[in-house]
């Protein structure tokens, strides 16, 4: 297995923009994870899937803020518009007996 | 609520030294989950080690070893003879089944800095 893929894994965009992140989690593992972490607040859980349906989504920052899991083997996490305080690194990780980090995608927004 | 402690922000030892890292835990849940991640300069989470709260056996990896101790709440890592490579962010976590759901919270980090 691959492990976690994440792409893009750098992106750089204007203030305003829309942004789309994508996550394809380890085959057969039940819970999909989005994290962000900054230097300010660390790591952050952005929203939980299990078995593909939002479970938990308290962390998501605001509307601009919106995650997707249309199947087992893919989901998104989309800023619409994007503003430079959304710069941070986001991770996926998904879980089947352990939680495994995807490399991440380093988001700026300038 | 769940809340994960690591009360040290940085370390810094000498290479070869040994060093614990301390993680301290709250939960009001019966079972749980507990585990460690490194993150290394490249920025990788590299996923470290898991233990059932019903497991309270000390766990050795090579130069890892664990303590676990429910009395404490705590969950301690110690890496033995320390490497340059072992510098890092370690994360402790706790993974507690919030509302019939995991959540996992982490702690905020220790920066580990081997000098060689």
């Amino acid at each position: 297995d691959a492990g976690v893929i994440q792409s893009p894994r750098h992106e750089v965009t204007e203030m305003g923009q829309e942004v789309t992140l994508r996550c394809k989690p380890i085959s057969g593992h039940n819970s999909l994870f989005w994290y962000r972490q900054t230097m300010m607040r660390g790591l952050e859980l952005l929203i939980y899937f299990n078995n593909n349906v939002p479970i938990d989504d308290s962390g998501m920052p605001e509307d601009r803020f919106s995650a997707k899991m249309p199947n087992a083997s893919f989901s998104t996490l989309k800023i619409q518009p994007s503003e430079p305080r959304d710069s941070a690194v986001y991770f996926c990780a998904s879980q089947g007996e352990e939680q495994f980090f995807g490399p991440g995608t380093r988001l700026t927004v300038l | 609520a769940q809340k994960v402690t690591q009360a040290q922000t940085e370390i810094s030892v000498v290479e070869k030294e040994d060093v614990t890292l301390d993680c301290v835990y709250e939960t009001r849940d019966t079972t749980y989950y507990l585990f460690w991640y490194k993150q290394p300069p490249s920025g990788e989470l590299v996923f470290l080690i898991r233990r059932n709260s019903f497991d309270e056996q000390n766990e050795i990896s090579g130069r890892y070893s664990w303590n676990f101790q429910k009395s404490t709440s705590s969950f301690n890592f110690t890496i033995t003879a320390s490497q340059v490579v072992d510098s890092a962010v370690y994360f402790c976590a706790l993974s507690g089944n919030s509302g019939g759901y995991q959540k996992v919270t982490f702690g905020t980090g220790t920066k580990l800095q081997v000098i060689p």
